[in-house]
């Protein structure tokens, strides 16, 4: 299975409400790794959004926060109050210790935010 | 200015010819990658380069291969493209462990007629 799951698909959430996108990752596969949240915007390639290299602390940019959860292999993304500019694809990606310089990407998320 | 620089952005190819793909990077940085995206599978590791001449496969290296002579750029090559490698192509780079940032390019959207 995948080494790294986050929420499927698209997400439609009304502008101002909040949003969580989930990723958990599989300690197993990837070990103890440092975790990213990259976003593409539309037309633009992916730019790192957060990162969080220590267990237990939290990561926030723009508005968005993440933690990581390391009992839970877990690094979900959440936002209190959501714009239309958010409106791209995130991706999860934990850097695994097995493979030298090797990140393993979720098969993004893509987050649609309407008036 | 931290720049990856992808070209071309669009490119159309018929079936069995061969296609280049270039990247270029500013910052020096040693490890560079190539990734392809298809709808519903994320990004998929094709190659990583850890300096000039020192390339390894990544997941789904069959079909590709790649050339770096100098640091600053890093090519993926198509010998005789096929339709299922229609897909959008990324390059990345990166300065070096594990803790570091990818810097991506804008990507480069490949047809394969």
């Amino acid at each position: 299975g995948d080494s790294v799951t986050q929420t499927e698909g698209q997400v439609t959430v009304s502008e101002s409400k909040s949003l969580i996108i989930n990723c958990t990752y599989s300690a197993t596969s990837i070990g103890y790794p440092n975790l990213f949240w990259y976003v593409r915007y539309p037309g633009e390639g992916l730019q790192l959004l957060l990162k969080v290299i220590t267990a237990g602390q939290k990561g926030s940019s723009r508005g968005f926060e993440a933690t990581y959860n390391k009992e839970a292999t877990s690094f979900h993304l959440q936002k209190a109050s959501v714009q239309e500019s958010d409106s791209a694809v995130y991706y999860c990606a934990p850097t695994g210790t097995q493979v030298v310089g090797q990140l393993t990407f979720g098969r993004g998320t893509r987050l649609q935010v309407y008036a | 200015d931290m720049k990856v620089t992808q070209m071309p952005r669009y490119l159309i190819k018929r079936m069995g010819e061969n296609v280049l793909l270039e990247c270029g990077q500013d910052m020096s940085h040693e490890t560079m990658y190539w990734y392809r995206q298809d709808p519903g599978l994320g990004l998929q590791l094709i190659y990583i380069s850890y300096d000039v001449d020192s390339n390894s496969e990544g997941d789904i290296p069959k079909g590709y291969r790649v050339s770096r002579k100098k640091r600053e750029h890093f090519s993926l090559i198509l010998d005789s493209a096929k339709t299922n490698q229609t897909s959008v192509y990324f390059c990345a780079s990166r300065l070096g462990g594990s803790a570091e940032t990818l810097y991506f390019g804008s990507g480069t959207r490949l047809t394969v007629l």
